[in-house]
């Protein structure tokens, strides 16, 4: 596709459950990124993944958030045993390499722990 | 650690008015310095990227200025249009993360 996709767009879950994020990135880029952003709130890191260079996690909130990259294509976010704290919309964004990179973004996934 | 300072975080302004949204960082050892929209429930959008050897970058009715050494970057908003109601986002990037400030939270009315 021409830009990045994420899915599910919105995602309920009962608290304690584990869900899986999918995002995927711009064909060529090699850097992905994950945040969180609480509902009034800015974006807040998560995760980053650069080629084949071991990812940066020191964003990730607790050892119930891990993220996965195969390659230069998919990424998935997932969270185990989810709590309400984890409700907000999760966006993942792709960029090249390079110190002029343009980060693009995709719509992001609305989750809701109930 | 870098933080972001974004102000105003909020402004509301009749259409036609020129605007200047500011954007502060605390290292000054950035690449770059870009600003995104954000529209209510969707992604963000580049708007303008600046690299750290540049002082500006322009597109359209937008200007961003970007001074590395007092750690500042401005979104100049010419002729604003109810269009442009949004949530104007900047992030400093470095070799492995953006990281972004909270957001100006623009209102454009008729």
């Amino acid at each position: 596709g021409a830009g990045v996709s994420q899915s599910p767009s919105n995602k309920v879950t009962e608290k304690g459950k584990d869900v899986e994020l999918r995002c995927d990135p711009i064909s060529g880029h090699t850097a992905l990124y994950w945040y969180r952003q609480r509902l009034g709130q800015g974006l807040e890191f998560l995760i980053y993944f650069q080629g084949n260079s071991a990812p940066d996690k020191s964003g990730l909130p607790s050892d119930r958030f891990s993220a996965e990259r195969t390659g230069e294509s998919v990424s998935t976010l997932t969270i185990q045993r989810t709590q309400q704290e984890d409700s907000a919309v999760y966006l993942c964004a792709s960029s090249p390499s390079g110190t002029s990179r343009v980060a693009f973004f995709g719509q992001g996934t609305r989750l809701t722990v109930v | 650690k870098q933080e972001v300072t974004q102000i105003p975080a909020a402004l509301s302004v009749p259409e036609g008015e020129n605007l200047v949204l500011n954007c502060s960082f605390t290292d000054s050892a950035i690449y770059n310095l870009q600003w995104f929209r954000q529209d209510p429930g969707k992604g963000l959008t580049s708007l303008l990227l600046i690299q750290s050897s540049q002082r500006e970058q322009t597109s359209g009715r937008l200007n961003a200025s970007l001074d590395k050494s007092s750690g500042r970057s401005t979104l100049y908003i010419a002729a604003s249009q109810p269009g442009d109601s949004a949530t104007y986002l900047c992030a400093s990037g470095r070799t492995d993360k953006l990281i972004f400030g909270t957001g100006t939270r623009l209102q454009v009315f008729p």
